[in-house]
């Protein structure tokens, strides 16, 4: 069975700061790994996936994401933050033709 | 790319009464649709995976009865929930997946019921 770990609920960076959006996995087989963002009222939007190609996968609005098999982690991060990125993250597994798992998400805050 | 519409993306409707939420893979075909339910701050919750041309696969505590799925054609899935209360107050995302491993997401509807 998949399952998705995303450590701290809430996540709040200075404008310009690293942002780091830790996810941890658990798959029985070769999982393809998914980063969604969802803001206010809005439903989920795909920043970047993993779909065991290249291990650091670049996504949308200047977020990427490394895939380490040997610690089970996908974390995302984004060098500089933006007000714009205050929002939901969420990691998501599947093994492939089964439904997203997802992990609980993470609000992401943005201070001026 | 791949895109997925929901609609209505809010409805409030009355308590007792059903409302249908229509999902529509605009530019692929998806014999498999997915519902999710998200509560307020919480994660996203599967509901069914919807099949086309057969019935839904509910997850373990999702009441079939009342969230009826229904995956007539390769590019539109229903949910009617029937037979409303507060309690199905919620925001439902539908998602599709065309050939691939990328699963996309509809823009969301908001159900009130009051």
């Amino acid at each position: 069975a998949q399952s998705v770990t995303q450590l701290g609920s809430h996540v709040s960076v200075s404008e310009g700061a690293l942002v780091l959006l830790r996810c941890n996995y658990s798959s029985s087989v070769p999982p393809y790994l998914f980063w969604y963002v969802q803001y206010p009222n809005q439903g989920l939007q795909l920043l970047l996936k993993y779909t065991s190609a290249a291990t650091l996968v670049k996504g949308i609005n200047g977020f990427e994401a490394e895939f380490k098999k040997s610690e089970t982690s996908f974390h995302l991060t984004k060098p500089s933050a933006h007000m714009s990125d205050a929002a939901e993250y969420f990691c998501a597994v599947t093994p492939g033709n089964t439904p997203l798992v997802f992990g609980k998400g993470t609000r992401l805050s943005v201070i001026a | 790319g791949a895109v997925v519409s929901q609609h209505p993306s809010r409805v409030i409707c009355k308590s007792g009464t059903s409302v249908k939420i229509e999902c529509r893979s605009l530019d692929f075909q998806a014999t498999t649709m997915f519902w999710y339910r998200q509560f307020p701050k919480k994660s996203l919750m599967l509901m069914a995976t919807s099949n086309e041309g057969s019935k839904a696969t509910y997850e373990q505590g999702v009441e079939k009865d009342k969230f009826l799925i229904n995956h007539a054609s390769l590019t539109l899935s229903t949910l009617t929930v029937t037979s409303a209360h507060p309690e199905d107050s919620s925001f439902y995302i539908c998602s599709a997946k065309p050939s691939g491993n990328t699963i996309y997401f509809g823009e969301g509807s908001w159900l009130t019921v009051v």
